[in-house]
């Protein structure tokens, strides 16, 4: 059965500097990946994903993500964060028609 | 990609009571999904809801506490059954797309009081 790990459960980063979310997922082949966005009080909305092809995928509100076979990964990354980027992000893998999500980081931005 | 909208967007109930949430879709889509998101913690799968067959559903939720309907392909219904504070949560139904994302809904949040 496949799985994912966000390792880190809170970030705090500054307004303006880079950001790094780490994922790693454990499935037997190349699944289909994806991250999730949730803002306080709402649902879910999809930043990015990657089912094949180039593997530094681009996403909205100027997130992109990189697929690394050799280290079964899916970090997502955004040079300059902004205040409303504080939110809950999920990543998330479909292998089979089921969508596993991993723990979430929590990500607060200060001023 | 789909639109989804769910009602109520939250409630407030007693414990022993039923809540119906109703999910709906601007598209016509075959498969619909129901998570439940336990505060503070990620999604787990409810159930896969089929139009015209029975729900599938996750290793520990059961047909006789979490019902679901799916009259057609743009509708469907999750009841959460003889409430506790446990069932205290916010439930999120979702669509699948054409490369195996999924769309969500607002959510559901359920306080049991």
């Amino acid at each position: 059965a496949q799985s994912v790990t966000q390792p880190d459960i809170h970030i705090t980063v500054s307004e303006g500097a880079s950001l790094e979310l780490r994922c790693n997922y454990s499935y037997g082949a190349t699944p289909y990946l994806f991250w999730y966005v949730q803002s306080p009080g709402q649902g879910l909305q999809l930043l990015l994903k990657y089912f094949s092809g180039d593997t530094l995928v681009q996403g909205i509100k100027g997130f992109e993500a990189e697929f690394k076979r050799s280290q079964s990964s899916f970090n997502l990354r955004k040079p300059s964060v902004h205040w409303s980027d504080a939110a809950e992000y999920f990543c998330a893998v479909n292998a089979g028609n089921m969508l596993t999500f991993g723990g979430g980081t929590r990500l607060m931005v200060k001023p | 990609s789909a639109v989804i909208s769910q009602k109520p967007s939250r409630d407030i109930c007693q414990r022993g009571t039923s809540l119906t949430i109703q999910c709906q879709v601007d598209s016509q889509v075959t498969m619909m999904f129901w998570y439940r998101q336990q505060p503070g913690q990620s999604l787990t799968l409810i159930a896969t809801a089929n139009q015209g067959s029975e729900a599938t559903y996750e290793s520990g939720f059961v047909i006789d506490k979490f019902p679901i309907s799916r009259p057609n392909l743009t509708f469907s219904t999750l009841t959460v059954s003889n409430m506790s504070p446990e069932d205290s949560s916010i439930y999120l139904c979702s669509v699948e797309g054409l490369t195996y994302e999924q769309y969500f809904g607002p959510g559901t949040r359920l306080t049991v009081t």
